[in-house]
């Protein structure tokens, strides 16, 4: 079973619309971490956010917004007033621990592909 | 400046020629792992490793091997690549409990 999915494959917006992104995360883990990364056509990916599983507090950052759930174990991703350098693929990803010595093992969405329309 | 490094960016190999991509990280990080990006599957983990000698196996480990003989380096090999494994691999880095990984510029790895 995929422990994260992000159902939308492909969204496209215009620009100065609001767009969310979902996330869903499967873990039976009590401490694990989420994260966003942003991958733009030029191909690296960057971190946006990483948010532990003990801190429920929404986040803004600028455009961008976070929304942490454990009830519905989502964790959904908001950019207000889209602009087109916006564009691209968005990985929700779950981080949980592994073995005492090991670190954490790594789940990454299959991405949403944003295309900001000018 | 701090940053991940990956070698090469771009390579073509035959079927069962041995091949090592390298990985190098100079922020003194603890936390090393390899990724493979593939269209429709995002990213999967291969290997981890949590510091010099400590590794263990992502989601798709098979074909692959890695070792991390030094804190800063962390090479991926494939000792007998197949076509299923041509892809783009990332290779990334993080502090211990940070867990907030830098990504290297990724290798696209092509097997004929």
């Amino acid at each position: 079973a995929q422990k994260v999915t992000q159902a939308q494959t492909e969204i496209s917006v215009v620009e100065k619309e609001d767009v969310t992104l979902d996330c869903v995360y499967e873990t039976r883990d009590t401490t694990y971490y989420l994260f966003w990364y942003k991958q733009p056509p030029s191909g690296e990916l960057v971190f946006l956010i990483r948010r532990n599983s003990f801190d429920e507090q929404n986040e803004i950052s600028g455009r961008y917004s976070w929304n942490f759930q454990k009830s519905t174990s989502s964790f959904n991703f908001t950019i207000t007033a889209s602009q087109v350098v916006d564009s691209a693929v968005y990985f929700c990803a779950l981080s949980e621990a592994g073995g005492t010595n090991t670190g954490n093992q790594f789940y990454f969405g299959t991405g949403t592909s944003l295309t900001v329309i000018p | 400046e701090a940053q991940v490094t990956q070698n090469p960016r771009y390579l073509i190999t035959v079927t069962g020629k041995k091949l090592t991509v390298t990985c190098s990280q100079n922020m003194n990080h603890e936390y090393m792992s390899w990724y493979r990006q593939d269209p429709g599957l995002g990213l999967r983990q291969i290997y981890y490793s949590m510091n010099v000698e400590v590794t263990d196996k992502g989601d798709v480990p098979e074909g692959y091997k890695v070792s991390r003989k030094e804190k800063r380096n962390f090479p991926l090999i494939l000792e007998s690549p197949s076509p299923n494994q041509t892809s783009l691999y990332f290779c990334a880095s993080s502090l211990a409990g940070s867990y907030e990984q830098y990504f290297g510029p990724g290798t696209r790895l092509t097997v004929t």
